[in-house]
């Protein structure tokens, strides 16, 4: 099992709606990273938290809106979404503790495979 | 830039097969870390390793070993005995020691599928 949570696992939504997809970790870790991923692609990074303080936004359309309440909690909100963005979301965290270190791994959740209608 | 280049799309080997799957890196940088990262078909990524780029030593884990090379700028993955369960997605990674309050950007390599038929 991970020991990053993501819900929904599976998510079909028109593009009118109003969706978010919800990541938990309890592992202490202070950075959280979204990733989307195209079939056959890589992963390629959209946002990072780290501290609960947005650090890196990588051009991302504004329909896609992320949120970390706190420091285990990382949200993604969607809103107008166009089919070409269906793919699988991932989600991350790393220690990226200055006592531990930098460049510490991500432990990746199991991710939500969003489908826009 | 940071580039991470998997030349090998898919490979397919017989169980019980050796079969290296290779990654070779570009960066400026003299302080970098790689990573190895394992899909399978639910979708996690699951980590294998870390290598820093003052650290040249081969590692063994198992049947898995890695062979980092920074003359070639290589850091290729071995499974020795491949097991059906082997069967997945394999990326290499690359990130750069910037520290950003400990938020590291990775770059992945178009990764390696993997199949090991019984």
């Amino acid at each position: 099992d991970t020991e990053v949570t993501q819900t929904p696992k599976h998510l079909v939504m028109g593009m009118t709606n109003k969706k978010s997809l919800k990541c938990e970790q309890h592992m202490g870790h202070r950075a959280m990273y979204w990733y989307k991923q195209k079939a056959k692609k890589p992963p390629e990074l959209m946002f990072v938290y780290s501290y609960e303080k947005l650090s890196i936004n990588e051009s991302v359309p504004s329909r896609f809106s992320p949120e970390c309440p706190n420091s285990s909690l990382l949200n993604l909100h969607l809103h107008a979404l166009q089919p070409e963005d269906s793919a699988l979301y991932l989600c991350a965290s790393s220690p990226s503790d200055r006592a531990t270190g930098s460049n510490q791994p991500q432990h990746f959740g199991d991710g939500t495979r969003l489908s826009i209608l | 830039a940071q580039k991470v280049t998997q030349a090998q799309t898919e490979i397919s080997v017989v169980e019980k097969e050796d079969v290296t799957l290779d990654c070779v890196y570009e960066t400026r940088d003299t302080t970098y870390y790689l990573f190895w990262y394992k899909q399978p078909p639910s979708g996690e990524l699951v980590f294998l390793i870390r290598r820093n780029s003052f650290d040249e030593q081969n590692e063994i884990s198992g049947r898995y070993s890695w062979n980092f090379q920074k003359s070639t700028s290589s850091f290729n993955f071995t499974i020795t005995a491949s097991q059906v369960v082997d069967s997945a997605v394999y990326f290499c990674a690359l990130s750069e020691a910037n520290w950003r309050g400990g938020s590291e950007k990775l770059v992945f390599g178009k990764g390696t599928k993997l199949t090991v038929n019984p």
